[in-house]
């Protein structure tokens, strides 16, 4: 069965503090993982995925196969990284993504 | 790059009506749209899959008569919640994937919230 798990439903953090939000998924076979953001009243945008192996707004995820694991981390928390975070899974082909149930970040000044 | 719009944003009805909620890919075409619903402070679960020129694929505990979906072109998918009731009150998003470009990412649009009285 396909499944995301984000142990975290909030995550408080000072400026400037390391950040680590946990993902963890299960699926037999080769998903790819992504993590999306929703800013205040805004839509569920797209943050990084898997495969692309790049930084976006500071944050980055490394796949950990091994662990089944995709945390996101960001060395430095700024107060406008405070927003939902979903980790996401989708299968291959034309498939749907399954989410986690989300950790609000909270940066405090 | 891919934009998914959706229409309306919010609209608030009586309870025994029927509301349709519009989903279309604005530059690219989308043979598969998904219809997921938002309860407050909770995550995205999937409702249903779009196909165009097909029958809707329900989640497990969606139901179909309640929540007619319609893909009637590549640019255009409706969920149509009908006989509304106070519990359907919720944020409907839709999303797509432009898998012309190769790209394996969806496209989220910015959701409609119901409101039924």
């Amino acid at each position: 069965a396909q499944r995301v798990t984000q142990p975290e439903k909030l995550l408080s953090v000072f400026k400037g503090a390391p950040v680590e939000l946990k993902c963890n998924y299960s699926y037999s076979g080769s998903p790819e993982l992504f993590w999306y953001v929703q800013y205040s009243r805004q839509r569920l945008q797209l943050l990084l995925r898997h495969i692309s192996r790049e930084s976006i707004k500071g944050f980055t995820a490394d796949l950990n196969k091994g662990e089944t694991s995709f945390h996101l981390k960001k060395p430095f928390a700024q107060e406008e990284d405070s927003a939902m975070y979903y980790c996401a899974l989708r299968g291959s082909g034309n498939t749907p993504l399954v989410f986690g149930k989300g950790t609000r970040l909270s940066v405090i000044a | 790059g891919a934009v998914v719009s959706q229409h309306p944003s919010w609209v608030i009805c009586k309870s025994g009506t029927s509301v349709k909620i519009e989903c279309r890919s604005l530059d690219f075409q989308a043979t598969t749209m998904f219809w997921y619903r938002q309860f407050p402070k909770q995550s995205l679960m999937l409702m249903a899959t779009s196909n165009e020129g097909s029958k809707a694929t329900y989640e497990q505990g969606v139901e179909k008569d309640k929540f007619l979906i319609n893909h009637a072109s590549l640019t255009l998918s409706t969920l149509t919640v009908t006989s509304a009731h106070p519990e359907d009150s919720s944020f409907y998003i839709c999303s797509a994937g432009n898998t012309g470009s190769g790209a394996n990412v969806l496209t989220f649009g910015a959701g409609s919230r119901l409101t039924v009285l």
